[in-house]
């Protein structure tokens, strides 16, 4: 597609609950990225993907989070056991061999509510 | 450990003027990246610009200048003649050499009223 597809635009949980966040990056970008972003902050790393295999996962706060990218395009950050806190704006990006001259380019995100 | 530091929260000026926005890094590296970022309502973060650490030309893009100095550890992004369409909230971040994440700062939130 023309850019990063990210969907749900919009999840409403409830706590304890499973949820899944997908991520259509830009045709032919190898790289990936998940942030994840607080009202009023600015986006917090969590992991980031080289072809299907997740190259650095530091920023992932728990096991709880988890996420995968299988056949090397899409990608699911899947959250177990949902808490209040986990509440965010989560942002996907891709970028077609890393963080190059202009950065990445980012979707619209996801607005993850757990009540 | 990487830092960076947008200490203006919001701002708010009028049309047609001119305003800057602060930023500040910490990093312990000698080669590193800057970023400025732009976050439209719409919640997209849109690419501005890249700088490497080693470049510190001021950089000029139509109505956007940023000016980086080193020696104080700063990445100053000023918007001339600004528009109603320039409201957003921007953010600045840096990378190090050879990662691929961003730290981003807390952004700054700027409104310019017609």
């Amino acid at each position: 597609g023309a850019g990063v597809s990210q969907t749900p635009s919009n999840k409403v949980t409830e706590k304890g609950k499973y949820v899944e966040l997908r991520c259509d990056p830009i045709s032919g970008h190898t790289a990936l990225y998940w942030y994840r972003q607080s009202l009023g902050q600015g986006p917090e790393f969590l992991i980031y993907f080289q072809g299907t295999g997740a190259a650095d996962d530091s920023g992932l706060p728990n096991d709880r989070f988890f996420a995968v990218r299988p056949e090397g395009s899409v990608s699911t950050l899947k959250i177990q056991r949902t808490e209040r806190g986990d509440s965010a704006v989560y942002l996907c990006a891709s970028s077609l061999v890393g963080l190059t001259g202009e950065g990445y380019t980012f979707g619209s995100g996801t607005r993850l509510t757990v009540v | 450990a990487q830092k960076v530091t947008q200490a203006q929260t919001e701002i708010s000026v009028v049309e047609k003027e001119d305003v800057t926005l602060d930023c500040v890094y910490e990093t312990r590296d000698t080669t590193y990246y800057l970023f400025w970022y732009k976050q439209p309502p719409s919640g997209e973060l849109v690419f501005l610009i890249r700088r490497n650490s080693f470049d510190e030309q001021n950089e000029i893009s139509g109505r956007y200048s940023w000016n980086f100095q080193k020696s104080t550890s700063s990445f100053n992004f000023t918007i001339t003649a600004s528009q109603v369409v320039d409201s957003a909230v921007y953010f600045c971040a840096l990378s190090q050499e050879g990662a691929q994440k961003l730290v981003f700062g807390q952004g700054t939130r700027l409104t310019i009223n017609p």
